[in-house]
Parts: structure tokens; C-alpha cells; sequence
């Protein structure tokens, strides 16, 4: 069965940390891995890779992929408030045709 | 202005009133997927469409049917409703080949509560 599994599940830091949010993965034809940001709405896109040690960056976070150990990170570097969200890591397997499995979430906190 | 609507965003109704979930995509993409997100369980792919008339059941399909006969819309049913049901759903698409997935765009979310 595909798993998508995200660690911590929850994480309370202070403004201007650094937080790395984790996603491990078991999936049948794997072909990409997708971060998505989630706030009090509709998850938005933030990164999708696909190849291994290649860091992908925009702004103050940062996503690479291990294809070997089957994980993949999300760094925040000087996290703001509006940082704040649930951070979703998803799988794109593909079993015949494509299909996402999503991870539970990591609920990041961010305190002034 | 590219987006996903879905209508109703908020839905109250009764065990076994058939319902339906409409998802619209004004930007011509291919696929389009229905998830359903609990608490503690992250989104879960009901079903999902690589193009018109081409479904596939995803990781909780039971209880739920789709159709897809044109590209632009992507109906969700509930045919006989159960408390169970109650969640958050999603509707989302983005262009997709037999190779892989591209970005996905979602819809505003579908509260549903079923009594």
C-alpha cells in the first residue's frame, strides 16, 4: 500500500527560526513529490521534484529530494507568523495512471 | 482569472439524500481529482479523471461516484449519503500526461455535514 508519512506532526517555533519538516515516502513508480502549503483554505503549490540532490528554492524555503532514502525536506529559514500553516507533502505514484497520496500534514506554528 | 470553483462551499443535509458537488476548471487541464481532508488524516484522493470520459478510483472511492463528460467539469455524487461522509472535499486540476502530473490548482473547499 502507498504511504506518504510526515514527521513532526505538529511544530511551534519563534520568529526567525529555521525549521526542517520532514516526508518519507513508500509509493509503487514513483514520480514526483510535491510540497504544499495549506493555510485556513485551499492547499497552494510550493515546490514539485522529481530528481534527486537537486535543491529547489523560492524565497526563504528550500525543498530537495532523496530518491535513494526515499524522502524529501522542506527548510524555512527566518520564519515569519505568515509562515504559519499546515505544510502537506504529497506522492505522485503512478499504478497504470497517475495518483497522489498526501502525508498527514505538518501543523508549523509560528510565535512572535 | 485562472481557477477551480466548487459549489456548494457549505452543505448540511440527511443520511441517504443523494447530493452533488460540482467542480469547475476555467483552465483547460486534463486532469481534475476529488479529495476529502480529516482531521489527522491529511487529504485522500476519492477519485480522479486524466481526461473526458477516463476515471479512476482513488485511496477511499466507497460511497462516491463521478463523471467526466466534459473537460471542464468534474461532478462528485453522493448517492445515498452517510455521517461518515462528513468531511472537507477538495476539487483540483492541472495539466497531466501520461508521464506525469503538473501543478495543482485546488478549489476553495466543500464543507459537507451529513446528519
Amino acid at each position: 500500500e502507498d504511504k506518504v508519512v510526515q514527521s513532526p506532526l505538529s511544530l511551534v517555533v519563534h520568529e526567525g527560526d529555521t525549521v526542517t519538516l520532514n516526508c518519507s515516502y513508500e509509493v509503487t513508480n514513483f514520480r514526483s513529490l510535491l510540497w504544499y502549503k495549506q493555510e485556513k483554505k485551499a492547499p497552494t503549490f510550493l515546490f514539485m521534484l522529481t530528481s534527486s540532490g537537486i535543491e529547489k528554492k523560492s524565497g526563504r524555503l528550500s525543498s530537495i529530494l532523496d530518491k535513494k532514502e526515499l524522502f524529501s525536506i522542506l527548510n524555512i529559514t527566518a520564519t515569519q507568523t505568515g509562515d504559519s500553516a499546515v505544510y502537506l507533502c504529497a506522492v505522485e505514484a503512478d499504478e497504470g495512471a497517475q495518483k497522489l497520496v498526501f502525508g498527514q500534514g505538518t501543523r508549523l506554528t509560528i510565535n512572535p | 482569472e485562472a481557477q477551480v470553483t466548487q459549489n456548494p462551499r457549505y452543505l448540511i443535509t440527511v443520511t441517504g439524500k443523494k447530493l452533488t458537488v460540482t467542480c469547475s476548471q476555467n483552465m483547460n487541464h486534463e486532469y481534475m481529482s476529488w479529495y476529502r481532508q480529516d482531521p489527522g488524516l491529511g487529504l485522500r484522493q476519492i477519485y480522479y479523471s486524466m481526461n473526458v470520459e477516463v476515471t479512476d478510483k482513488g485511496d477511499v472511492p466507497e460511497g462516491y461516484k463521478v463523471s467526466r463528460k466534459e473537460k471542464r467539469n468534474f461532478p462528485l455524487i453522493l448517492e445515498s449519503p452517510s455521517p461518515n461522509q462528513t468531511s472537507l472535499y477538495f476539487c483540483a486540476s492541472s495539466f497531466g500526461s501520461r508521464t506525469r502530473l503538473y501543478e495543482q490548482y485546488f478549489g476553495p473547499g466543500t464543507r459537507l455535514t451529513v446528519t
